[in-house]
């Protein structure tokens, strides 16, 4: 069966410093990927999907960025962490027209 | 991509049939239209998927008329267990671009 990853749980971090969230996918090929932003209490929010290694679609210009060095990990970066870049992070996988299958999520703070 | 609208929130009580219904003015004849729940601090959880007519799964219903430009998930006797935030997504096959709407806020009460 399918199962994916999402690593940290949770992360403090100060203003200004970098940021790596990773994601990863087991038990399926050549997965579309996503990442969402949840603020609190607001909706799902498409930052970043990828349809191949190195194929990245962004959908929010800002200090994120996204990589996708093999199949089936997909990893959010930012080089230096802004007030606004707190929420709930959300990583997700589909295949063709499946339903999209998320992660438990990270929640970040930005201090 | 279909923008999808929906209420904001709802309130019910335990034991009663829940019915959301979800806009989808401008479908696509290849969107699927699928429902997803989320609970405080998790992912949003796949409930229901269709492209027409009625689908039934094990938790819920799914309505969709024969012009698809609405939606309407069912929930059968919902308990407090269902109090969560309801989202409807209408996804165009093949772009793999998925956009969630605000979502509905159910409230179960006792």
């Amino acid at each position: 069966s399918q199962t994916i990853h999402q690593w940290p749980a949770t992360l403090v971090q100060p203003v200004g410093s970098p940021l790596s969230l990773e994601c990863t996918v087991e038990g399926t090929s050549n997965p579309n990927l996503y990442w969402y932003r949840q603020a609190a209490g607001r909706g799902l929010q498409l930052l970043f999907y990828s349809v191949g290694i190195g194929q990245i679609s962004s959908e929010v210009p800002q200090n994120l960025s996204a990589s996708r060095p093999q199949d089936r990990q997909f990893i959010l970066s930012s080089k230096k962490l802004l007030l606004s870049d707190s929420g709930f992070y959300l990583c997700a996988w589909s295949v063709t027209e499946a339903p999209l299958h998320f992660g438990n999520g990270t929640r970040l703070t930005v201090t | 991509l279909a923008k999808t609208t929906q209420p904001i929130s709802m309130d019910s009580y335990e034991g009663q049939e829940v019915n959301i219904t979800c806009s989808h003015n401008n479908i696509a004849t290849n969107d699927y239209i699928t429902w997803y729940q989320q609970f405080p601090s998790q992912g949003p959880r796949f409930i229901i998927q269709g492209y027409k007519t009625k689908v039934t799964n094990e938790v819920a219903s799914l309505f969709i008329p024969a012009d698809r430009k609405s939606s309407t998930l069912s929930l059968p006797r919902v308990s407090l267990s269902d109090t969560a935030v309801y989202y409807c997504l209408a996804s165009l096959g093949g772009t793999y671009k998925y956009i969630f709407g605000t979502g509905t806020r159910l409230k179960v009460l006792a």
